[in-house]
């Protein structure tokens, strides 16, 4: 059964500064990993989406890896900014199954 | 183009009412999913459907029943409310070329 893990549950940046959001799950054989983000009272936003046969994806700002060898992904923010704070969550997909499994998240605040 | 959207928004429920949340989307997804958020715990899956006319459970299903109308519309009934059901509700839809998932804005259910 997969299990997603994202620690630590809460972050605080000062803005401006480069941060990272870890992701670890535990079976490697996933179809896809995705990254979304939820403001509060809001629903999920999807942010990217690496499917296994890549390393990385990157939007802007955003550059998010995965490496299944060591069953971890990685969401990296460059020049963080008040906008940005929110929970980033992540979501493992597995080879023949639609459902994701999801982890519990990251509060990210960025302080001006 | 709404996406997918929920009604209602917000509901209070005393133990032993029922209730049925909606769910649409006009992306023309095939899949559609209801999962519930809890604090701690994630996202979690109650049911999905991967066609119109087919339903199976998630990791969460019991006190719960689906309806999948047509294929714009997904349904999650509450038969017999439970303190234990109290939750934000999201609904999602994906479609075949995409592994994206698209949220809703969520429903919130209190059960006294």
């Amino acid at each position: 059964k997969q299990e997603v893990t994202q620690i630590p549950a809460a972050l605080s940046v000062p803005e401006g500064e480069n941060l990272v959001l870890n992701c670890s799950f535990t079976d490697s054989a996933i179809y896809n990993l995705q990254w979304f983000r939820q403001d509060p009272g809001k629903g999920l936003t999807s942010l990217l989406l690496i499917q296994s046969s890549q390393r990385e994806q990157t939007s802007g700002r955003l550059n998010a890896s995965l490496d299944k060898s060591s069953g971890r992904s990685t969401l990296y923010i460059a020049a963080s900014q008040p906008g940005d704070s929110a929970t980033y969550l992540c979501a493992a997909r597995n080879f023949g199954n639609e459902k994701l499994t999801f982890g519990t998240g990251t509060r990210l605040t960025i302080i001006p | 183009n709404a996406g997918v959207t929920q009604t209602p928004k917000f509901q209070v429920l005393k133990t032993g009412q029922s209730m049925t949340l909606q769910c649409a989307q006009d992306m023309n997804h095939n899949s559609m999913y209801w999962y519930r958020q809890d604090p701690g715990m994630g996202l979690r899956l109650i049911y999905y459907s991967a066609s119109e006319g087919t339903t199976d459970k998630g990791e969460v299903p019991n006190g719960y029943n689906v309806s999948r109308l047509n294929k714009r519309e997904f349904s999650l009934r509450l038969e017999s409310a439970a303190p234990s059901q109290t939750s934000v509700y999201f609904c999602a839809s994906m479609g075949l070329t995409s592994s994206t998932q698209y949220f809703g804005p969520g429903t919130r259910l209190t059960v006294l």
